[in-house]
C-alpha cells in the first residue's frame, strides 16, 4: 500500500544549483500532478500530467521542468534554483470515475530550501 | 479560468459546536467538481468530500456535508459536533471535466478548535 511516493523528504540547495524531485504512484492512476505550497498561498498547481506522454502547465510553471517517464513516474526538475522556490512540494495523482468523484492521492511531501 | 477564494484565513471555534468553512468559486464551464481536503499539522493531504455539479443533493460524509449553492457559487463545508483533531487547515479545491481538467485550490482557512 505505497500510493504516491516522493523523494526526497528534505533538500537543502544552493542558489543555482539544479535538482530533480521524483514521484511515483503504484495505483495505475491516469493524473498526476505536482503541487507547491507557500504559508498563506494554499496549494498551488505547478504542472499535470492528465495521461501518459501528456504534460501541461499550472498555475505556476516558471523555473519548472516535468517529465512523465511512463504512467508510473512524474518527476520534477528546478534547473536553477532561486530562493523563491523555497517551498514545501507535494506529488498528487488521481483517476477520473465516471462518476467525476475522483479524489487525489498526495505524496508526503519535500521540504525545499534554497539558500 | 477557474477560480477559488476561502475568505476566512482563521477560524476559533468552541467543541462540539458546528462550523462552517466558506468557498466560493468562479468557473464558466458547467461540468465540474468541488472538493475539500484536510491538511493537519503533520502535512498529509486528507481527503473530506466531494460534490459534483449536477449533483441535486448535498454531499454528506459523515459529520462533514457540503452546503452547495450553485447559482451563487458557492460550496461550504460544514463539520457538526466539533473535536479538537478537526484543528487543521482546510482547503476547498475544484476541478472542470471540460477543457484542461486541472485541479485548483484556494488559500485555505485555519481551523481551531477550543476545549
Amino acid at each position: 500500500n505505497a500510493g504516491v511516493t516522493q523523494t526526497p523528504k528534505f533538500q537543502v540547495l544552493k542558489t543555482g544549483q539544479s535538482m530533480t524531485l521524483q514521484c511515483a504512484q503504484d495505483m495505475n492512476h491516469n493524473s498526476m500532478y505536482w503541487y507547491r505550497q507557500d504559508p498563506g498561498m494554499g496549494l498551488r498547481l505547478i504542472y499535470y500530467s492528465a495521461s501518459e506522454g501528456t504534460t501541461d502547465k499550472g498555475e505556476v510553471p516558471n523555473g519548472y521542468n516535468v517529465s512523465r517517464l511512463n504512467k508510473r513516474e512524474f518527476s520534477l526538475r528546478l534547473e536553477s534554483a532561486a530562493p523563491s522556490q523555497t517551498s514545501v512540494y507535494f506529488c498528487a495523482s488521481s483517476e477520473i470515475p465516471p462518476s467525476g468523484s475522483e479524489k487525489l492521492f498526495f505524496g508526503s511531501g519535500t521540504q525545499l530550501s534554497v539558500l | 479560468a477557474q477560480k477559488i477564494t476561502q475568505t476566512q484565513p482563521g477560524m476559533f471555534v468552541q467543541e462540539k459546536e458546528a462550523v462552517t468553512l466558506d468557498c466560493t468559486y468562479d468557473t464558466s464551464d458547467q461540468s465540474y467538481g468541488l472538493f475539500w481536503y484536510k491538511q493537519p499539522s503533520s502535512g498529509e493531504m486528507i481527503f473530506l468530500i466531494y460534490q459534483g455539479s449536477y449533483d441535486e443533493q448535498n454531499a454528506t460524509e459523515g459529520r462533514y456535508s457540503l452546503n452547495f449553492q450553485k447559482a451563487r457559487k458557492s460550496a461550504n463545508l460544514v463539520i457538526s459536533a466539533s473535536q479538537l483533531g478537526d484543528s487543521a487547515m482546510y482547503f476547498c479545491a475544484m476541478r472542470n471535466y471540460q477543457g484542461a481538467q486541472k485541479l485548483v485550490f484556494g488559500q485555505g482557512t485555519r481551523l481551531t478548535i477550543n476545549p
